[in-house]
């Protein structure tokens, strides 16, 4: 089956710089990738997807990278706020609808 | 409201109870997911809807798990004979169809504490 790996210590950072959060996987490629906000007692919601032809993808703020080469996503928060604080994950989406969710990493923003 | 609704938010009960879990989708989704959550953990996928149909039940962790939907919209997860193990956060979530492309859109979960 399929391993995600995303760091699981906490990544803390001042307002205003950029955040980059890491996605690697093991074995195959999947078809795309998408990035998933979660709050504490809430359920994840969705940021960013990107394919696997694409190499960038940005909305506002984010910007979304994927290297099948690698094997590896990178997820990035520029100017980031306090209220960017939360966890991010990373899910690989196959064909025949199948997903990995990793375990998110958990971004601080201090003001 | 217009997202994906679950009941209950928590629930504690004894070793060996069955529960039921409810999921409320989106209007219209016509694909269901429902996921585990344990603390410190990436979500684990149990099984998908299609319609009212599950495709994919590969997930379910035992056969003490089962899910069913009906008339297409509301889903419901039910545990038999509860184990300590089964503690977790149980996450419903549904995007207009099926597919690795599709966002989900996910309710806030069912936390499941078993005594």
């Amino acid at each position: 089956s399929q391993k995600i790996e995303q760091n699981s210590e906490a990544l803390n950072i001042q307002e205003g710089k950029t955040a980059t959060l890491t996605c690697n996987y093991t074995n195959y490629s999947p078809a795309y990738l998408q990035w998933y906000r979660q709050d504490p007692g809430r359920g994840p919601v969705f940021l960013l997807l990107i394919r696997e032809n694409e190499k960038e993808k940005r909305k506002e703020r984010l910007k979304v990278t994927f290297d099948t080469t690698l094997k590896q996503s990178l997820f990035h928060i520029t100017a980031s706020q306090p209220a960017d604080s939360a966890t991010y994950l990373c899910a690989l989406g196959y064909n025949f609808n199948k997903f990995y969710f990793g375990s998110g990493t958990k971004l601080n923003v201090k003001p | 409201g217009a997202g994906v609704s679950q009941s209950p938010s928590n629930k504690v009960t004894e070793k060996g109870k069955d529960v039921e879990l409810r999921c409320d989708p989106i209007s219209g989704h016509t694909a269901l997911y429902w996921y585990r959550q344990s603390l410190g953990q990436g979500l684990e996928f149990l099984i998908y809807f299609q319609g009212n149909s599950a495709p994919d039940k590969s997930g379910l962790p035992s056969d003490r798990f089962s899910a069913e939907r009906t008339g297409g919209s509301v889903s419901t997860l039910t545990i038999q004979r509860t184990q300590q193990e089964d503690s977790a956060v149980y996450l419903c979530a549904s995007s207009p169809q099926a597919g690795a492309d599709q966002p989900q859109h996910f309710g806030d979960g069912t936390r499941l504490s078993i005594l």
